[in-house]
């Protein structure tokens, strides 16, 4: 039961355009949201969090929104570059769970010059 | 910068063999976790520690055991290695749970087992 879900595995976007990542889940227990990215040959780093009580987080070039209704949410590049270029995976955290996270399949964003 | 170690990033092993995998890290973290990640699949947790000497299961834990006398170090071991326990390894760490801590992975060990 992938309680996660990426649906996407590939993006491909323009160098300057808008990248957009989507996740879902079906856990309303969920309480906060992370995504990471990771390139080939390294580990996850983490990019950006929102916890369950925002709707929006910003950093940078990077937005994460929050649709609890929906039970989604979107990871937003603004501008893309081509360093973007990598595996982004979205996790999510339960309520009363500890450190431990669930995570999405994956999506590889490739960014064009 | 927080820094988790894995000892090995390619390790290639036959089927049958106990393998055992070592993370160490150095931000005196309590959590870590040992993940393997495979195309499709995302990331699977294996299983977990909130402190020395004690574990938890995580979501696919058949195959695996782990342990943890030291609170830097996490060891993944597989008893008895077989063909679909080959895959990347990735282990993490976190303080404890706090809103907004985010786990810090290692690089990973690719492992192939033949």
């Amino acid at each position: 039961d992938q309680q996660v879900k990426q649906n996407s595995p590939s993006l491909s976007v323009q160098e300057g355009r808008i990248s957009i990542l989507n996740c879902d889940y079906t856990n309303s227990m969920f309480d906060y949201f992370l995504w990471y990215k990771k390139y080939p040959a390294e580990g996850p780093t983490f990019l950006i969090s929102i916890s369950s009580i925002k709707d929006k987080n910003e950093d940078g070039r990077f937005t994460v929104f929050l649709n609890k209704s929906a039970k989604h949410l979107s990871l937003h590049i603004v501008p893309s570059q081509p360093g973007d270029s990598a595996v982004y995976f979205c996790a999510s955290r339960g309520y009363n769970q500890g450190g431990k996270l669930i995570f999405g399949q994956g999506t590889e964003l490739s960014v064009k010059p | 910068d927080v820094k988790v170690t894995q000892s090995s990033r390619y390790l290639v092993k036959r089927t049958g063999e106990k393998v055992f995998l070592e993370c160490v890290q150095d931000m005196d973290h309590e959590n870590m976790f040992w993940y393997r990640q495979d195309p499709g699949l995302g990331l699977r947790l294996i299983y977990f520690s909130y402190d020395v000497k004690m574990k938890e299961k995580g979501d696919i834990p058949e195959g695996y055991s782990v342990s943890r006398e030291k609170k830097e170090r996490f060891s993944l071991i597989l008893e008895s290695a077989s063909t679909n326990q080959t895959s990347m390894y990735l282990c993490a760490s976190s303080t404890p749970d706090r809103v907004g801590q985010p786990q810090h992975f290692g690089d990973g060990t690719r492992l192939s087992i033949l």
